[in-house]
């Protein structure tokens, strides 16, 4: 079964804090994404990459960075938390291709709250 | 731009029928998925339209209109347990061909 896991369900951090926030995902999928999901804003795209150590931002990088050094492992970092970025955090997978009906499959988010 | 519209809220009750509407403007289309989300979990993949017309899978079924830009979300002898968001999501073409673009979600609250 398709399983895409984060690292934490709740987390609550400090601003200026650097913070990590970890995805895996079990399916050998090539594109990995995160979003951040808040009320009345719905789903949005931070970054997301197509392969190993490639990354393409999204609508809403600022503050943000990631990394993806293995193909099954994909993290997001604020470096420098601040606390418009308490949000729930969602991240997720697909197989790689442009006109095929492959879903996003999604992690059960992470609760971030900076304090 | 990019503007997907869905409502926000919708009620029914159990066993009756429920349309969920998405309107969209985008620049270019490579498909359209929906999601359901329940309060406090993951979303998870309902369905995919990439050509116009209706597309059925059990109680749900979603319909596509590219020329209208217009996609419904059907969901039939509604449970208590479609309580949930539903989520639009179009793909438009880009360079990695894979990121999609959210409408902020319709709550269906389901009422005995």
């Amino acid at each position: 079964d398709v399983k895409v896991t984060q690292s934490s369900r709740y987390l609550v951090k400090r601003t200026g804090e650097k913070v990590f926030l970890e995805c895996v995902q079990d399916m050998d999928h090539e594109n990995m994404f995160w979003y951040r999901q808040d009320p009345g804003l719905g789903l949005r795209l931070i970054y997301f990459s197509y392969d190993v150590k490639m990354k393409e931002k999204g609508d809403i990088p600022e503050g943000y960075s990631v990394s993806r050094e293995k193909k099954e492992r994909f993290s997001l970092i604020l470096e420098s938390a601040s606390t418009n970025q308490t949000s729930m955090y969602l991240c997720a997978s697909s197989l790689r291709g442009r006109r095929i009906n492959q879903p996003q499959h999604f992690g059960d988010g992470t609760r971030l709250s900076i304090l | 731009g990019q503007n997907i519209d869905q409502p926000t809220e919708m009620t029914a009750t159990e066993g009756a029928i429920v349309q969920i509407n998405c309107t969209y403007q985008t620049s270019g289309f490579n498909g359209l998925f929906w999601y359901q989300q329940h309060a406090g979990e993951a979303p998870t993949f309902l369905s995919y339209n990439v050509l116009d017309g209706l597309e059925e899978k059990g109680r749900f079924s979603s319909f596509l209109s590219r020329s209208k830009g217009y996609s419904y979300l059907l969901l039939k002898e509604l449970q208590m347990k479609d309580s949930a968001s539903y989520l639009c999501a179009v793909r438009p073409p880009n360079q990695a061909g894979t990121a999609l673009i959210f409408g902020k979600g319709t709550t269906l609250s389901v009422s005995s």
